[in-house]
């Protein structure tokens, strides 16, 4: 599996869209990204995932760059609940499903 | 549904001791997986099962055993428990291969 970074930290304003980079540059054609988050010291929460179009659903949107090599997970009106660690994964679909996690994105929402 | 349901969720153990931590989902999801996290880090695979009766090593397996003999139950065995395995043990499932993973809240494990 590709491995992934993403900066260790960010701040967004409450009701902003927070936009979380991350670069997999050495991702392959049958590699997924997935995000994941963290919510203090809860189980991870699955948020959204996709191969090389864009993704939306109620939660975030994706946006998968055309060389695939980096993406972007955005939320659109951040709120005080949005405070987490987000994992960006990039993980065979072919492959056992088991993910690796990073470090992640601690991304804090300020009032 | 319940999801991913762990237990316990704060264990205390003395060195040298086993026990068992316990994983169930009633989603009828094949794969279930066992992964750690220790403070300020991601999650490290344990142990992983593709279905009822087939398990498989992950990245950190030392020290742990696993069975796999219904879909919904994937326990997590410490043989004999040691300070380096305090940590964060976190369970989770997918319904197939790709799928997202469903995560359990955690048992929070403390070794002295």
């Amino acid at each position: 599996d590709a491995k992934t970074t993403q900066p260790p930290s960010m701040d967004c304003a409450e009701g902003r869209a927070a936009n979380l980079p991350c670069n997999h540059s050495t991702i392959s054609g049958n590699e997924y990204v997935y995000w994941y988050r963290q919510i203090h010291s809860q189980g991870p929460q699955y948020i959204i995932h996709g191969l090389k179009n864009n993704e939306t659903n109620e939660m975030a949107s994706l946006i998968i760059t055309e060389d695939r090599k980096s993406s972007t997970l955005i939320l659109p009106h951040a709120t005080l609940r949005d405070t987490a660690v987000y994992y960006c994964i990039v993980r065979s679909g072919t492959g056992a499903n088991n993910l690796f996690f990073g470090t992640g994105t601690r991304l804090t929402v300020i009032p | 549904n319940a999801g991913v349901t762990q237990t316990p969720k704060f264990q205390v153990l003395k060195t040298g001791q086993s026990m068992t931590l316990q994983c169930a989902q009633d989603m009828n999801h094949e794969y279930m997986s066992w992964y750690r996290q220790d403070p300020g880090m991601g999650l490290r695979l344990i142990h992983y099962s593709v279905g009822a009766g087939i398990t498989d090593q992950g990245e950190v397996p030392n020290g742990y055993n696993v069975s796999r003999s219904t879909t919904e139950d994937f326990p997590l065995r410490l043989l004999s428990a040691a300070p380096s395995q305090t940590s964060v043990y976190f369970c989770a499932s997918s319904y197939h291969l790709g799928q997202p993973q469903h995560f359990g809240d955690g048992t929070r494990l403390s070794i002295l």
